[in-house]
């Protein structure tokens, strides 16, 4: 029972480059996060999935897309890897009772 | 949108003394209101919640108010012990019942 899994744990990139963040889980969670972590900012939530099917955005959504590809994946792309998006970034599923249960975290940083 | 606002960035106790941690929210229509610690290099995990119909909520050493009136909220931690130094965030869900919108954080430091 892994919980919620993210790939990869550490990335390098260059301006300009494209890559994707992968998220499952395997604890049955409707809802599906994407949040970014950055010193002094706290969590700031980047997209989200309502549910199968549906994504939304959150509060800082440029620069990034997701895709809620099943239940249990949820990814999210750059496009274009800036140095702004050098980041700690959080996947989470929320359980039934609300709490967001997040996974290990994905440290990527754009050169 | 829903606005978390968090205080102090920084506290340092000593070993036994009691911590709090306060939280201000803008969203009237906000009902839940969890607590996050995160240690150095790991994931937030939920250590305490209340929602809106309830005024306080304890955990053993760790408690939480809630003014609705007010729109804030506290984290208070007694008998601090080492190991409950991390950072520690609030967090408020509006009115679209499915954003949670975070706090800054504050990092805890609990001397021996």
């Amino acid at each position: 029972n892994a919980g919620v899994t993210q790939t990869p744990k550490f990335q390098v990139l260059k301006t300009g480059q494209s890559m994707t963040l992968q998220c499952a889980q395997d604890m049955n969670h409707n809802s599906m996060y994407w949040y970014r972590q950055d010193p002094g900012m706290g969590l700031r939530l980047i997209y989200y999935s309502a549910s199968e099917g549906t994504t939304d955005k959150g509060e800082v959504p440029n620069g990034y897309n997701v895709s809620r590809l099943n239940k249990r994946e949820f990814s999210l792309r750059l496009e274009s890897a800036a140095p702004s998006q050098t980041s700690v970034y959080f996947c989470a599923g929320r359980t039934g009772t609300g709490e967001l249960f997040f996974g290990e975290g994905s440290r990527l940083t754009v050169l | 949108g829903e606005n978390v606002e968090q205080h102090p960035s920084t506290l340092s106790v000593q070993e036994g003394d009691s911590a709090v941690i306060k939280c201000t929210y803008s969203d009237s229509a906000s009902n839940y209101f969890p607590w996050y610690k995160q240690e150095l290099g790991k994931r937030p995990q939920l250590i305490i919640d209340i929602r809106s119909n309830v005024g306080e909520k304890k955990d053993q050493r760790i408690a939480v108010t809630l003014n609705k009136t007010a729109k804030h909220f506290s984290l208070h931690i007694t008998e601090t012990q080492p190991e409950d130094s991390a950072v520690y965030f609030c967090a408020a869900r509006g009115g679209s019942n499915y954003k949670l919108t975070f706090g800054k954080g504050t990092l805890l430091t609990v001397n021996p």
